[in-house]
């Protein structure tokens, strides 16, 4: 079973910059494709892109293209999510799942991001 | 916003059944298999159905899905305690805007 382990909790100052990581322990890393997810607080799941590491083809929702960038090292097993200038609406917390097919199919823990001055 | 609608929350006694929908449009759900997440309070979330109506290994056979046209729907059945959480439907979208979307959410509250 895949097992996404997301790096910790973060507190960051508006326009400053942020790389946060998904890591899969295991050997299937470039087998399949590894999501971002938003969730702001209280709020639903937003479906923020997807990377697939075999060749790093990566696909960006409209409503995030440009303001975040998702890439991976395959000789890590990790994947990123990376802003440049934060700001306070991107409080949330983020997750990374993987897939194979149609689905989200396991997911890391999450991590929180909190961005205030 | 979300193009995939969901009923805000359902709720139901112990051992009893609910079912949750999922409306969509032919760009997303017509054309395309649905899943269905489950998210405990404070956790991640946790695919509960794939492929419209398939249980992943050690998921229960209380959960159940379907689709029919351009909704879907997850039912629970002999409820519990523990079942309490927000559900999530989600499928690929093959519009312009495409990608993976997500339903609204339901919260299951378990009288």
């Amino acid at each position: 079973e895949v097992q996404l382990v997301q790096s910790g909790a973060e507190v960051k100052k508006p326009g400053e910059s942020l790389k946060i990581s998904c890591k899969d322990p295991g050997y299937s890393f470039t087998t399949y494709w590894i999501g971002w997810v938003r969730q702001m607080p209280g709020k639903g799941l937003e479906w923020m892109g997807i990377i697939y590491p075999s060749d790093s083809d990566t696909r960006y929702s409209p409503s995030f293209q440009g303001q975040v960038t998702i890439s991976a090292d395959r000789s890590i097993s990790t994947a990123y999510l990376q802003w440049s200038s934060l700001k306070a609406s991107d409080t949330a917390i983020y997750y990374c799942a993987s897939g194979s097919g149609n689905s989200f199919d396991f997911w890391g823990q999450g991590t929180l991001v909190t961005v205030s001055s | 916003q979300s193009v995939l609608t969901q009923p805000p929350s359902v709720s139901a006694a112990p051992g009893q059944k609910v079912t949750i929908s999922c409306s969509g449009s032919s760009s997303n759900i017509g054309n395309n298999y649905v899943s269905w997440y489950r998210q405990l309070p404070g956790t991640a979330p946790k695919l509960l159905i794939y492929d419209n109506n398939k249980r992943p290994s050690g998921i229960p056979n209380r959960f159940s899905g379907s689709k029919s046209g351009t909704s879907a729907t997850l039912g629970i059945t002999g409820l519990q305690t523990g079942d309490e959480a927000d559900y999530y439907c989600g499928t690929w979208d093959s519009s312009l805007s495409a990608g993976y979307v997500f339903g609204t959410g339901t919260k299951v509250t378990v009288l």
